[in-house]
This record gives C-alpha cells, sequence and structure tokens, in this order.
C-alpha cells in the first residue's frame, strides 16, 4: 500500500463550482497532516495544515479522520486561479521531520 | 516576505560529472531538507539537517549524495558522479528555529538538474 494516496484526476469543474479531493495515508502513527499546492514546475506551498477537529481557511475546508486515515479538502465557489495540482502531505511518526508526499490531485477550473 | 532561494535554476550536466546545488535558508532557520521530484512523480524527501548534521535521509540519498553548510548561509547537496536516473527537480526546504509537527517547510524554487 502507498504511503500516501491520491486520486490522480483530472477533475475539471467550471468556475463557482465546489469540489472535493481526498487521500489515504497508510501509518497510523503519522503525527500531522497537510496540503500543499503546486503549480507546473514550481516548488509546493503549503496551502493548510490539516487539524483532528477540521479547520476552515476562507473557501478551503481540510478534514481528517484518524480512525480511517483519511483527509480530505473541500474548495467552495473555485477560481480559475484554482487551478493547480493539490499535494496531500503527512509528516512522518515522532522524531521525524521528513514530509511524504502523495502524487497529487490535478484540478482545472474552467471558465 | 522572507524566501528560501536556490541556484541555479537550471543545471545541465554529463553523466559522471559532479553537481553542486545550492540553497540560500530564511535567515532565522535552522532545520533544512532536500527533497526532489522526478518529472511527473511525487515529491521525495532525500535529507533533512540539523546543527550541521544529517539527522535523516533516505534511501535514496546514498554514498553520491553529501550536504553541508560550509559558510553558515548557504546549504549545499553535492551528487558526487551524476547518473540519467538523477534528472530531476530538486527543492530545499527550510523550517524555523524550532521544528514543531506542524512547522511550515518552506520550500525554494527548486533547481532543474538534466543529466545528459
Amino acid at each position: 500500500r502507498k504511503e500516501v494516496e491520491q486520486d490522480p484526476g483530472p477533475f475539471n469543474v467550471p468556475e463557482g463550482a465546489t469540489v472535493a479531493f481526498n487521500c489515504t495515508y497508510s501509518n497510523s502513527a503519522s503525527q500531522s497532516f497537510f496540503w500543499y499546492r503546486q503549480d507546473c514546475r514550481k516548488e509546493p506551498k503549503l496551502l493548510m495544515s490539516v487539524y483532528s477537529s477540521g479547520n476552515e481557511d476562507g473557501r478551503f475546508t481540510a478534514q481528517l479522520n484518524r480512525a480511517s486515515q483519511y483527509i480530505s479538502l473541500l474548495i467552495r465557489d473555485s477560481k480559475l486561479s484554482d487551478s493547480a495540482t493539490y499535494l496531500c502531505v503527512v509528516r512522518g511518526v515522532v522524531n521525524t521531520d521528513k514530509l511524504i508526499f502523495g502524487t497529487g490531485t490535478r484540478l482545472q477550473v474552467f471558465p | 516576505e522572507p524566501e528560501v532561494t536556490q541556484t541555479p535554476s537550471h543545471q545541465v550536466t554529463q553523466m559522471g560529472q559532479e553537481v553542486i546545488l545550492r540553497c540560500v535558508p530564511i535567515s532565522n532557520h535552522l532545520y533544512f531538507y532536500w527533497y526532489r521530484q522526478i518529472l511527473g512523480q511525487k515529491v521525495e524527501f532525500l535529507v533533512s539537517f540539523y546543527n550541521n548534521e544529517i539527522s535523516e535521509k533516505s534511501e535514496i540519498f546514498d554514498d553520491q549524495f553529501s550536504v553541508e553548510r560550509p559558510d553558515g548561509s548557504n546549504f549545499t547537496l553535492k551528487i558526487r558522479s551524476t547518473k540519467l536516473e538523477d534528472s530531476a527537480m530538486y527543492f530545499c526546504a527550510t523550517t524555523p528555529l524550532s521544528s514543531g509537527a506542524y512547522n511550515e517547510q518552506f520550500f525554494g524554487p527548486g533547481t532543474r538538474l538534466t543529466v545528459l
């Protein structure tokens, strides 16, 4: 089983749509969870951390289900500028800083 | 806003040659990382570095790779004898003084390494 698994997409959605991405991780002892955004041939940029209680940042909502080892990202009112690859990222077990990346889910928002 | 910078942006080299990739971390950051991304694949961890020592490395980071902080500002990744399969984007990342579970790792823009 892959350490972090995501549907690669692409998800093609019209402006204004709501879109949801899912991710599963294999190691139940994983410490912390993130969504990063990566534009084509650019560096990953942190979109938001994912906390156990779930969290929201503007149009973006992240949820974590530790029992199912499942993370989600919801984007409401999609903008053209949201077109990118969304990377599910897990930080490993205790005493490690390394980030483990999923392969990413590509989102294309069209007018 | 402070940024991680990397040089060069693109490096082309012949197989078997040595390359040095450079990173300038954000000034008060003390934890440093190298990741790589082969075209079309996921980002992979290579190594973490703190207090002038490697704190963790992956299986990819074999004897051909080394890291150092030669002058207190730059953080370098050296590949001694490049192979075709080393062709990838190499990202430096840094994080502030105290590395906590939710501390953001700030990524540099990357160096695209092409091995011919």
